[in-house]
């Protein structure tokens, strides 16, 4: 079975500063990804970074980067230059080849940028 | 804006009722997913489809129901409604069947509430 922790329910960031939410994975199967969601308080779910189980090279998407550590089962989002608009909920989700087509979620860390 | 479009995006009805939910996956997307996120549960997997038929199914319970029809959009049908059934529910949409590369791409989501 699949498996996703953040076990950051919570946390503040200085405006302009940078910031890294924790996602630790569980799964058996060697071919998966790994992605990140933001969900604003509007609700909407928006996919920011995905990550390859087989990708040699950190992803980036702007001001966004993934910490992936395949060997510690980590894959941390790290938010540069924290902007008050990144105030959200951040998701952790995981693909598993073997797991169907389903994505299975983490808790969920809630960001607050502070000015 | 992801190109996923979902109607209503707020629904209020009774205990007992049945609903229908509406969604329109990304152009030229063959797949589409429902999601559920509630406050206890957190965002689970219910159903996917792909090009018209059911592939997977998840936590999906049996007065729940979902179809895609050949224009590609898909209806989630929630009967006998209880208290429990008030979520945000997403529909997500991808290109392809299934490999765990594929970035799910979200919906706007719709609120229900049932009192």
């Amino acid at each position: 079975a699949q498996k996703i922790t953040q076990t950051q329910p919570g946390m503040f960031v200085q405006e302009k500063e940078a910031v890294t939410l924790d996602c630790t994975y569980d799964t058996s199967d060697p071919s998966y990804g790994l992605f990140w969601y933001k969900q604003p308080s509007s609700g909407e779910m928006i996919f920011l970074i995905y990550q390859g189980s087989y990708d040699q090279q950190n992803a980036t998407e702007g001001r966004y980067s993934l910490n992936f550590q395949k060997a510690r089962k980590s894959a941390n989002l790290v938010i540069s230059a924290s902007q008050l608009g990144d105030s959200a909920m951040y998701f952790c989700a995981m693909r598993a080849g073997n797991a169907g087509n389903m994505l299975t979620f983490g808790g969920g860390t809630r960001l607050m940028v502070k000015p | 804006d992801s190109g996923v479009t979902q109607t209503p995006k707020h629904l209020i009805t009774a205990t007992g009722q049945r609903v229908t939910l509406r969604c329109s996956p990304r152009s030229g997307d063959l797949s589409v997913y429902w999601y559920q996120q509630s406050l206890d549960q957190g965002l689970q997997f219910l159903i996917q489809y792909y090009n018209g038929e059911e592939r997977a199914k998840g936590n999906i319970l049996e007065r729940f129901s979902a179809q895609q029809f050949p224009d590609l959009h898909s209806e989630l049908n929630l009967s006998s409604l209880e208290l429990g059934d008030s979520a945000l529910y997403f529909c997500a949409s991808s290109d392809r069947l299934a490999k765990y590369t594929d970035t799910q791409y979200f919906g706007p989501g719709t609120r229900l509430t049932v009192l």
